[in-house]
C-alpha cells in the first residue's frame, strides 16, 4: 500500500459543476497537509494548506479528516482553467524525522 | 532570491556524458528536495537536504546520482554517464525548514528538463 494514495482519474467534469477528491495517508503521526496544482509541463504550485478545522479559498475547500485519514479538495463551480493534475501532499513522520510525501496526483478535466 | 531558480533549463546530452544540475533555493529556506518526473508521471523523490547533510538518500535510482550541497544554499545534483532513461524534468524545492506545520511549505523551481539522446 502507498503511503499517500489519490485517485489517478481523470475526472471528466462539465464546466460549472461541483467535483471533489480525496488523499488517504497511512501514517496517523502525519503532522502537516497541502494541495498542489500542476499543469502539464510546469512545475506544481501551491493550492491551498489543509488545517484541522478545515479551510476555504474561494470555489475551493479544504478538509482533513484524522480519523480516517485522509484529506479531501472540493472545487465549486469549476472552470475550465481548474483542469490540472491535483497532488497532495503530506508531511510524514520517518524516524526521527519528517518527509514530504506526495501522491501521484489526481488529473482533473473541465469540459465546456 | 525571489524563488527557487534552476539551471540550465533545458538540457540536451549524449548518452554516456556527464550532467551537472542546480539548484538555488529561496533565501534562508534550509531544506532543499529534488525530485524528479517523466511525461504523464507522478513525482519521483530522489534526495533531501536539511542544511547541508541529506538524512534521506533513498531515492537516488543508482549509484550515477549524486548530490551535494554546500554553504546551506545552492545544491548540484550530478548524473554521471547518462542513459536514456535519465530524460526526465528534474525539480528542485526548498522550504524553510522539515519540521514544524508553519514552514514546511514547498516552492518548486521551473525545473530543468534534460533529454538524452
Amino acid at each position: 500500500r502507498k503511503e499517500v494514495e489519490q485517485d489517478p482519474g481523470p475526472f471528466n467534469v462539465p464546466e460549472g459543476a461541483t467535483v471533489a477528491f480525496n488523499c488517504t495517508y497511512s501514517n496517523s503521526a502525519s503532522q502537516s497537509f497541502f494541495w498542489y496544482r500542476q499543469d502539464c509541463r510546469k512545475e506544481p504550485k501551491l493550492l491551498m494548506s489543509v488545517y484541522s478545522s478545515g479551510n476555504e479559498d474561494g470555489r475551493f475547500t479544504a478538509q482533513l479528516n484524522r480519523a480516517s485519514q485522509y484529506i479531501s479538495l472540493l472545487i465549486r463551480d469549476s472552470k475550465l482553467s481548474d483542469s490540472a493534475t491535483y497532488l497532495c501532499v503530506v508531511n510524514m513522520a520517518r524516524g526521527s524525522n519528517y518527509q514530504l510525501i506526495w501522491g501521484a496526483g489526481t488529473k482533473l478535466i473541465i469540459k465546456p | 532570491g525571489a524563488g527557487v531558480s534552476q539551471s540550465p533549463s533545458n538540457k540536451v546530452t549524449e548518452k554516456g556524458k556527464d550532467v551537472e544540475l542546480r539548484c538555488d533555493p529561496i533565501s534562508g529556506h534550509t531544506a532543499l528536495y529534488w525530485y524528479r518526473q517523466s511525461l504523464g508521471q507522478g513525482l519521483e523523490f530522489l534526495i533531501y537536504f536539511q542544511g547541508n547533510s541529506a538524512p534521506d538518500k533513498s531515492g537516488l535510482p543508482s549509484d550515477r546520482f549524486s548530490a551535494e550541497r554546500t554553504g546551506g544554499s545552492v545544491s548540484t545534483l550530478t548524473i554521471q554517464r547518462t542513459q536514456q532513461e535519465d530524460s526526465a524534468v528534474y525539480l528542485c524545492a526548498s522550504s524553510l525548514n522539515v519540521r514544524g506545520s508553519s514552514g514546511n511549505t514547498i516552492y518548486f523551481g521551473e525545473g530543468s528538463w534534460l533529454t538524452v539522446v
